[in-house]
């Protein structure tokens, strides 16, 4: 069973088009994240949820919403899309245990804005 | 400034080689660090982690760091082509639940048979 799991894996879509990618975690983990890995691979923090509730928001066009229904579920809703939105996007979980702390990412989801 | 630098590469070694990647972080707050590996289109896999200056090691893996300098490293003894990855270091920033990781760029290491 994938511990982290998002959809759809690849996503081609024109500018200025609506789009949503899902995750799941069936760790039982208690925060979720989304992070953005660049064209030269640097992977940045977006946003962090804890219990469906949001911790952490970066610098982020308010073009991206999140929506976190149960403490399993982390998804991404990009509006008005953008060629800078190109990217792969990884959900993220933790378990909250202090320092020590282990990150499970899914496998990504890669956004082609066309 | 990054607030985590790392060397992006690519680094290509023959197999058997020992290897080592190396990060440079900013602010002396951060106390945890951490060594993720990540394959062609994967997730990034926590590789290994320390929160004190010393080394830790972990069959073939040495992570180590240097606080007064603010330096991280990982080692890899006797390389092998199977270690070809992009190799992330990282800070915890802040607490687990309400913190957030922060990553250098990843070095990519190719080993060759």
């Amino acid at each position: 069973d994938t511990a982290v799991s998002q959809t759809p894996k690849y996503l081609v879509t024109q500018m200025g088009n609506d789009k949503s990618i899902k995750c799941e975690q069936n760790l039982g983990h208690d925060t979720m994240y989304w992070y953005k890995q660049d064209s030269k691979k640097f992977l940045k923090i977006m946003f962090s949820y804890n219990n469906k509730e949001l911790i952490i928001n970066e610098t982020v066009p308010n073009r991206f919403s999140p929506k976190s229904p149960d403490k399993a579920h982390l998804n991404l809703h990009i509006n008005s899309l953008e060629l800078g939105d190109s990217a792969v996007y990884f959900c993220a979980s933790t378990q909250d245990r202090g320092l020590d702390t282990e990150a499970f990412f899914g496998q990504g989801t890669r956004l082609t804005v066309v | 400034q990054k607030e985590v630098e790392q060397d992006p590469g690519p680094l290509s070694v023959p197999e058997g080689a020992i290897v080592s990647l190396n990060c440079t972080y900013s602010n002396s707050a951060f106390q945890y660090f951490m060594w993720y590996r990540q394959y062609s289109r994967k997730g990034p896999e926590l590789l290994m982690y320390t929160y004190s200056s010393g080394n830790k090691e972990d069959g073939r893996f040495t992570a180590q760091v240097d606080k007064s300098s603010k330096y991280i490293s990982l080692f890899i003894r006797d390389s092998q082509p199977s270690d070809s990855a992009t190799y992330l270091c990282a800070v915890l920033y802040g607490s687990s639940n309400t913190g957030k990781l922060i990553f250098g760029q990843g070095t990519t290491l190719q080993v060759k048979p």
